[in-house]
């Protein structure tokens, strides 16, 4: 059963812009993570928000989370064509193990 | 560095083989993972690993199994594999945490074709 959903399924901008995913979750959850994949390769995990968090930045990320709504954002500035992946967002619900439930993901593509 | 590593990067099988597909992490994690994915949907867990001989089943174990005799090695079996069972396949593993708050590390992946 797919927990999040990405919104929007795919995104194209230009280098130097500011690319925003969206992310939401039907149930409670012990945190919500963002991983990245590049074409045809493994997840790389990029950054993971507590519950009772609401803003997180870890370099040119910035990710928030708004648990009323059931909702999450990343945020990635002055984007550069190596940020052309696929973003995921995944969410850990109490009491499981570390398991994740994870979004169909965007694909975001940055032209030069 | 946790390393995650998986024994192919691509597969070919026919119909009605038995398929293994290894997962080994280095990092001493307690939880290890086998995904699925799909265009459009995403990663799906097929089964989960919290200790060595302990498995669970995730949201789409039909048509598989798993095995875990050591805590790095976490094997995934397609008794009789099946054309809708061509995929990506992924192998993750976590720290394990009663706290939660772990990533996952992810391998690289195994294509599998089966025809």
């Amino acid at each position: 059963s797919q927990q999040g959903e990405e919104d929007p399924q795919a995104l194209s901008i230009q280098e130097g812009e500011n690319a925003t995913m969206n992310c939401s979750y039907k149930t409670s959850i012990n945190n919500l993570q963002w991983y990245r994949q590049n074409s045809g390769r493994g997840l790389v995990h990029l950054i993971l928000i507590r519950s009772n968090e609401r803003e997180k930045h870890s370099g040119r990320l910035r990710v928030t989370l708004d648990t009323s709504k059931k909702s999450s954002s990343l945020l990635i500035t002055a984007s550069r064509a190596a940020d052309t992946a696929s973003y995921f967002c995944a969410t850990e619900l109490y009491g499981g193990y570390n398991k994740l439930i994870f979004g169909a993901g965007t694909r975001l593509a940055v032209h030069p | 560095d946790v390393k995650v590593t998986q024994s192919s990067r691509y597969l070919v099988k026919r119909t009605g083989e038995k398929v293994f597909l290894e997962c080994v992490q280095d990092m001493d994690h307690e939880n290890m993972f086998w995904y699925r994915q799909d265009p459009g949907l995403g990663l799906r867990l097929i089964y989960f690993s919290y200790d060595v001989k302990m498995k669970e089943k995730g949201d789409i174990p039909e048509g598989y199994s798993v095995s875990r005799e050591k805590k790095e090695r976490f094997s995934l079996i397609l008794e009789s594999a099946s054309t809708n069972q061509t995929s990506m396949y992924l192998c993750a593993s976590s720290l394990g945490s009663l706290e939660g708050y772990n990533e996952q590390f992810f391998g690289p992946g195994t294509r599998l074709t089966v025809l």
